[in-house]
């Protein structure tokens, strides 16, 4: 079936360094992705998003990239601070109707 | 402040028991959704429901139901609970249309005994 994931499990930030998330999809026919936030004990917040007819987009302090060719999503925080901490979720699909990947915890060090 | 609520975010229940869980958005938004999110496996897709009274089956319907009366309220039955359920659950709602934002309530922590 189709199906959304992520490359790493985990990823281990220096504070002030730029993250880098990555998400591989397999689901040709989405046209929305969709980047969350889930802090521990919350649910899950969103923080970008992107249409499939765009391949870059931009908001505070984060990028996210979309390589239809690869079907590949990226997600970038630049100046990571230890509010970032979090585990992320890419998510792709189109009305309404969304596969989410399983996630990577992002871990910002000091 | 735009807001789902879910009802409660610890239950502990008993093999076989009838668990309700319930979800309110103050949006006025059409779309709502049920989610189980469990480790490694990220958020599965149980029920969503486009309107009042209406409902339809994601990837993992089996063992639960919902029901939507008022439009923004939507809840998730399990009939007869089993320890594989045992699992967070997530309520969201977005508006109508192709796209737009899921918004997702703190989440259920169900414990089947």
């Amino acid at each position: 079936g189709e199906s959304v994931g992520l490359h790493l499990p985990t990823l281990s930030v220096q504070e002030g360094d730029n993250s880098i998330i990555n998400c591989a999809y397999s689901n040709s026919a989405s046209d929305y992705f969709i980047w969350y936030k889930q802090e521990s004990g919350k649910g899950p917040q969103f923080i970008i998003d992107i249409r499939s007819n765009m391949d870059k987009r931009q908001g505070q302090r984060v990028t996210v990239l979309l390589n239809k060719t690869v079907k590949h999503l990226s997600l970038q925080i630049a100046a990571t601070q230890p509010g970032d901490s979090a585990v992320y979720f890419c998510a792709e699909g189109s009305w309404g109707k969304f596969q989410f990947g399983a996630g990577t915890q992002v871990v910002v060090t000091p | 402040d735009v807001k789902v609520t879910q009802s409660s975010r610890y239950l502990v229940k008993r093999t076989g028991e009838k668990v309700f869980l319930e979800c309110v958005q103050d949006m006025d938004h059409e779309n709502m959704f049920w989610y189980r999110q469990d480790p490694g496996l990220g958020l599965r897709l149980i029920y969503f429901s486009y309107d009042v009274k209406m409902k339809e089956k994601g990837d993992i319907p089996e063992g639960y139901s919902v029901s939507r009366e008022k439009k923004e309220r939507f809840s998730l039955i399990l009939e007869s609970a089993s320890t594989n359920q045992t699992s967070m659950y997530l309520c969201a709602s977005r508006s109508q249309g192709p796209a737009g934002e899921l918004f997702f309530g703190e989440g259920s922590r169900l414990t089947v005994l």
